[in-house]
């Protein structure tokens, strides 16, 4: 199994409609973030959480929310989703202790607004 | 303000040959990381390096290789005798105070 894991991997949906992206995590590390991936914009910070208590937007956290439930599991929302919010939603991970560590990511989410 | 510029935005080569993919680099930190990831076409992304602001030392692993110049403010990634399998995006970040910053990419196709 992954060890950090994103659910939907798919999901289409229509504009106006509430859409959350699940992420959770095996790895115990304190430290969760939500990219967006667009073609030729590379990765963009939504939001990022250093533990259950702290929650910290991102360059692009306009229009999104999220939900730091236990250690291990990191939500998305859309509360009304857009067509310009079609894009590759990634969960990722990183640890505390390790100064500087590498992020380790999820598998992806493709969601795509109508 | 941190920035991480990708300028290349689509490279294409022909298998065996040498490739170095560009990565500049701005930040007001003195402490900070320098990373490059792989994103091949079954889209997840793959860690390569890590490099802290304090090593400058260039690094090799098999056919790939790194040089980080400080002076220049620049960590580029070459791969030697490219093969097929390299074709990929390649990002380039920068962590410095928290927040990871990627640039845009810039996507290799190896040609047989």
């Amino acid at each position: 199994d992954a060890d950090v894991t994103q659910t939907p991997r798919n999901r289409i949906t229509k504009t106006g409609k509430r859409i959350m992206l699940e992420c959770s995590q095996t790895k115990g590390h304190d430290r969760m973030y939500w990219y967006r991936q667009d073609p030729g914009l590379g990765l963009r910070l939504i939001y990022y959480s250093f533990d259950v208590k702290d929650i910290n937007k991102g360059e692009i956290s306009d229009g999104y929310s999220v939900s730091r439930q236990a250690q291990a599991k990191f939500s998305l929302s859309l509360e009304s989703a857009i067509p310009n919010q079609t894009a590759l939603y990634f969960c990722a991970t990183s640890d505390r202790d390790r100064t500087g560590g590498e992020l380790f990511f999820g598998e992806g989410s493709r969601l795509t607004v109508l | 303000a941190q920035k991480v510029t990708q300028a290349q935005t689509e490279i294409s080569v022909v298998e065996k040959e040498d490739v170095t993919l560009d990565c500049v680099y701005e930040t007001r930190d003195t402490t900070y990381y320098l990373f490059w990831y792989k994103q091949p076409p079954s889209g997840e992304l793959v860690f390569l390096i890590r490099r802290n602001s304090f090593d400058e030392q260039n690094e090799i692993s098999g056919r790939y290789s790194w040089n980080f110049q400080k002076s220049t403010s620049s960590f580029n990634f070459t791969i030697t005798a490219s093969q097929v399998v390299d074709s990929a995006v390649y990002f380039c970040a920068l962590i410095g105070t928290y927040k990871y910053i990627f640039g845009t990419g810039t996507r290799l196709k190896v040609l047989a």
